[in-house]
């Protein structure tokens, strides 16, 4: 079974903290993806990396930026947070080729005061 | 860019009744369609997946879809719901070619099932 971890199901920090939420899989996939989850919205995402070190913005990248250092890790980092980021926030992964299935994490839910 | 539109964001009904769920989306070329599904407290997962040939998907739990091209939807179907179907769902889409296999995901729509 594919396993996708995070490490915390919830946070709550203060604004203009700087956020590290990780994500972390094992089933040596190529592609992983950060979403933020909103009522109404769906799933939004906000960047993706294809291998370790590459890296592509989604479609709401701003404030936010990433890292993969390693294939089955990646972070999400808030430089700054403010309460508009208050959301859930899931993390994906899949294998590299164009039909392979998102498998994804159980979510962290951030409360930005 | 593309989008994906699912009509109902909170739909209610009674055991035993049917379900369907629309889902459209705007991307003109070939594209993989997708539902998942997030139960209360659990992961997204996959409910079924739709890359080409029968336009008639079958996937877990009893759940169907149907890939209609020329009206661009792939909609949901179950013909007799369970209490155990309380969730929320979300159409997601994939054109081919989409760099990194990116998908594009709906509002989702909240499904309340009453025993």
């Amino acid at each position: 079974d594919v396993k996708v971890t995070q490490s915390s199901r919830y946070l709550v920090k203060r604004t203009g903290e700087k956020v590290f939420l990780e994500c972390v899989q094992d089933m040596d996939h190529e592609n992983m993806f950060w979403y933020r989850q909103d009522p109404g919205l769906g799933l939004r995402l906000i960047y993706f990396s294809y291998d370790v070190k590459m890296k592509e913005k989604g479609d709401i990248p701003e404030g936010y930026s990433v890292s993969r250092e390693k294939k089955e890790r990646f972070s999400l980092i808030l430089e700054s947070a403010s309460t508009n980021q208050t959301s859930m926030y899931l993390c994906a992964s899949s294998l590299f080729a164009g039909r392979e299935t998102q498998y994804f994490g159980p979510g962290t839910r951030l409360l930005v005061l | 860019a593309q989008s994906v539109s699912q009509h109902n964001h909170h739909v209610i009904l009674s055991e035993a009744a049917s379900l369907e769920l629309g889902c459209n989306y705007s991307y003109g070329g070939t594209v993989n369609l997708f539902w998942y599904v997030q139960y209360p407290g659990q992961h997204l997962q996959l409910l079924l997946k739709y890359f080409s040939g029968d336009p008639l998907v079958k996937g877990i739990k009893g759940f169907e879809a149907e890939f209609i091209k020329s009206k661009f939807s792939f909609n949901l179907r179950k013909p007799s719901v369970q209490w155990s179907d309380t969730a929320e769902y979300f159409c997601a889409v994939k054109p081919l070619g989409a760099a990194g296999n990116k998908l594009t995901f709906g509002g989702g729509t909240r499904v309340l099932v009453k025993p």
